[in-house]
């Protein structure tokens, strides 16, 4: 059954130090989308991609954070130069269908010491 | 953002009790989805419900959406063990934007113990 990847399963990284965090979507989607999830707290949006461009982001997501789909199969989170509060699981998913089912990858553990 | 208020937060129970849990919010949704998560993995998709008042079953998992498309329910008859988990509503904002991405709002999840 086709599934979302992501890699790697944990990244542990300075403060200030560029980490960039990947995925690879269900081949057939056209919606992509990164969530984090703080320890013990809910899942939260940080963004959408969709036809090559971001199409919604919150408020989570800002200059630190980029997004890329570079090669048509691969899907990128990009955070620039990481703070203590990045610290969280980074899940991303990906849209099957029209009744915007999103299927999610098993997430990245990002630790910033 | 569209808050989702999940109840009861915790719930532990016998095996072989019935059990339901809640997901309500004040906003009204294009779909909602019910997630499952293990701890320190993804959420694995249980169902989505899209029609108002639609009812759903995954074996002995009844899903409900309320007729107003702003509220849902999950019902566990008979748990067994291997019921325990995080069970996480998320919705789907209602957009008019054909090319939204339909960012999805979680619910803190009900977390589900069931004992032997």
């Amino acid at each position: 059954e086709p599934e979302v990847t992501q890699t790697p399963s944990h990244q542990v990284t300075q403060m200030g130090q560029e980490v960039i965090l990947r995925c690879v979507p269900i081949s057939n989607h056209l919606y992509f989308y990164w969530y984090r999830q703080i320890l013990g707290q809910k899942v939260e949006f940080l963004v959408s991609f969709y036809n090559n461009e971001i199409s919604e982001k919150s408020e989570i997501f800002d200059d630190q954070f980029s997004v890329e789909r570079p090669d048509g199969s691969n899907f990128t989170l990009k955070i620039r130069s990481t703070k203590l509060e990045d610290s969280a699981m980074y899940f991303c998913a990906s849209k099957a269908g029209p009744y915007n089912e999103q299927f999610f990858g098993p997430g990245t553990r990002l630790t910033v010491l | 953002t569209q808050l989702l208020e999940q109840s009861p937060q915790f719930l532990s129970i016998q095996e072989g009790e019935n059990l339901t849990v809640y997901c309500n919010s004040s906003s009204v949704f294009s779909s909602l989805q019910w997630y499952r998560q293990e701890p320190g993995e993804g959420p694995v998709l249980l169902v989505t419900v899209v029609t108002g008042g639609e009812v759903k079953k995954l074996k002995r998992l009844t899903f409900q959406f309320g007729d107003a498309r702003k509220d849902s329910s999950l019902h566990i008859t008979a748990a067994q063990p291997g019921d325990t988990g995080l069970y996480l509503c998320a919705g789907a904002a209602l957009s008019i934007n054909s090319n939204s991405g339909y960012a999805l709002n979680f619910g803190k999840g009900t977390s589900l113990l069931v004992t032997p």
